[in-house]
């Protein structure tokens, strides 16, 4: 299994502020995920980095990984009240059972 | 402790043929959530089971798919008369808990489906 290990474990930001998170992961990868859960609902996947990308966009979402530190990062720009929900990276593939680690809890006040 | 148990591995369906993917969820746990996963994509939520009761379905195609858990046995993700847009990786995540938040979700190994 590989496991992703998200940091903060809780951020609590203003409306219209950016918001950003870590995840780093221990072996190899192929490719890395972010997922967005509200309590009690499925994951919700966001965006997805290859190995071989340095940073991929989505909206208002940006991921940068850095592959020599295992590392990786989500920004929310212009955060909203909606936003708020916990966010988890991954890096499981068929064959590899997906791990997650305990996420980063959102908070976006109005 | 077994982990969450899925089958078969991998199915291989024909066109119209349908598919029955099982999956038998950790001792203890009544909560079942089924994901797929396309080739170079994330997984994608389909739809969360608590024992004889569908909690959210919001993620399930309209036509052809069902899923069902009933009070003995495991859960179910049926599709009917699939087509090769269904070939994929499905998996499914049992939680002994309400929340059921990311963690706490304990994935099986995935059933790789093949329609020709």
């Amino acid at each position: 299994s590989q496991q992703g290990e998200e940091d903060p474990q809780a951020l609590s930001i203003q409306e219209g502020e950016n918001a950003t998170m870590n995840c780093s992961y221990k072996t190899s990868i192929n490719n890395l995920q972010w997922y967005r859960q509200n309590s009690g609902r499925g994951l919700v996947h966001l965006i997805l980095i290859r190995s071989n990308e340095r940073e991929k966009h989505s909206g208002r979402l940006r991921v940068t990984l850095d592959t020599s530190k295992k590392s990786s990062s989500l920004l929310i720009t212009a955060s909203r009240a909606a936003d708020t929900a916990s966010y988890f990276c991954a890096t499981g593939d068929y064959g590899q059972n997906f791990v997650f680690g305990p996420g980063t809890r959102l908070s976006v006040l109005p | 402790n077994a982990g969450v148990m899925q089958n078969p591995r991998h199915l291989v369906r024909r066109r119209g043929q349908e598919a029955r993917l099982r999956c038998s969820p950790m001792k203890g746990h009544s909560h079942v959530y089924w994901y797929r996963q396309l080739p170079e994509e994330g997984l994608k939520f389909m739809v969360y089971l608590q024992k004889e009761n569908i909690i959210d379905e919001s993620g399930m195609p309209k036509e052809r798919f069902s899923a069902e858990f009933p009070k003995e046995g495991p859960s179910i993700l049926r599709i009917q008369q699939v087509v090769r847009g269904d070939s994929a990786a499905y998996f499914c995540a049992s939680s002994p808990l309400t929340s059921g938040v990311a963690y706490e979700q304990y994935f099986g190994p995935g059933t790789r489906l093949t329609v020709t």
